[in-house]
């Protein structure tokens, strides 16, 4: 049973390229959620996705940013023209449909690195 | 606006010793809570939750209680292990799948 699972594990990319995240929930979750950890801070919220369906993008920066969950595979964050301070560990996490306390189960993480 | 805190950025423990790590929460919307442990370069690994209609949950060597007339919570940890030295994430959400609210995280250190 697999857990969420995240691609690339660690990526680096210059000013001004693109980055693309991949993320593929635990088998029967329909519920992804996207988080950041910079260096030395907590865990902040970025969006939360459904397949297909945006839910909450809140924490999502308005631009340069963006995340889909498609019909057919995984979930991907994208980030357009990066620049240094996108540095930093990008988290997923999943979570199963209707239950009364959200638990999400994360995966190991994409370190990003801009150069 | 911080809406949970964990305001000890670090503790250092003995082993075999209980081990406390402090959650204040500021949102009264917040009903279920959470603990997340976290070694370096990996994922969070969820440790333990807690629902509001509780005031404790214990799982093996590791209880959470809750305050809620405090809006506070506490992850005890005993006897602690080396093996318990990461990072502990107090986490809360406000009901269904609503996302999850960190804290930034206290650093244990468990002494042998």
């Amino acid at each position: 049973n697999a857990g969420v699972m995240q691609n690339p594990r660690h990526l680096v990319r210059r000013r001004g390229q693109e980055a693309r995240l991949r993320c593929s929930p635990m088998k029967g979750h329909s519920h992804v959620y996207w988080y950041r950890q910079l260096p030395e801070e907590g865990l902040k919220f970025m969006v939360y996705l459904q397949k297909e369906n945006i839910i909450d993008e809140s924490g999502m920066p308005k631009e340069r940013f963006s995340a889909e969950f498609p019909k057919e595979g995984p979930s991907i964050l994208r980030i357009q023209q990066v620049v240094r301070g996108d540095s930093a560990a990008y988290f997923c996490a999943s979570s199963p449909q209707r239950q009364p306390g959200n638990t999400i189960y994360f995966g190991e993480g994409s370190w990003l690195t801009v150069v | 606006d911080q809406q949970v805190k964990q305001n000890s950025p670090s503790l250092s423990v003995q082993e075999g010793r209980i081990s406390i790590l402090n959650c204040d929460y500021t949102n009264s919307m917040f009903d279920y809570f959470l603990w997340y442990k976290k070694y370096p370069a990996e994922g969070p690994t969820f440790l333990i939750s807690i629902s509001s209609i509780k005031d404790k949950n214990e799982d093996g060597r590791f209880t959470v209680f809750l305050n809620k007339s405090a809006k506070h919570l506490s992850l005890h940890i005993v006897p602690s292990q080396p093996g318990d030295s990461a990072v502990y994430f107090c986490a809360a959400s406000a009901g269904g799948n609503t996302p999850l609210v960190f804290g930034k995280g206290t650093r244990l250190s468990v002494i042998a």
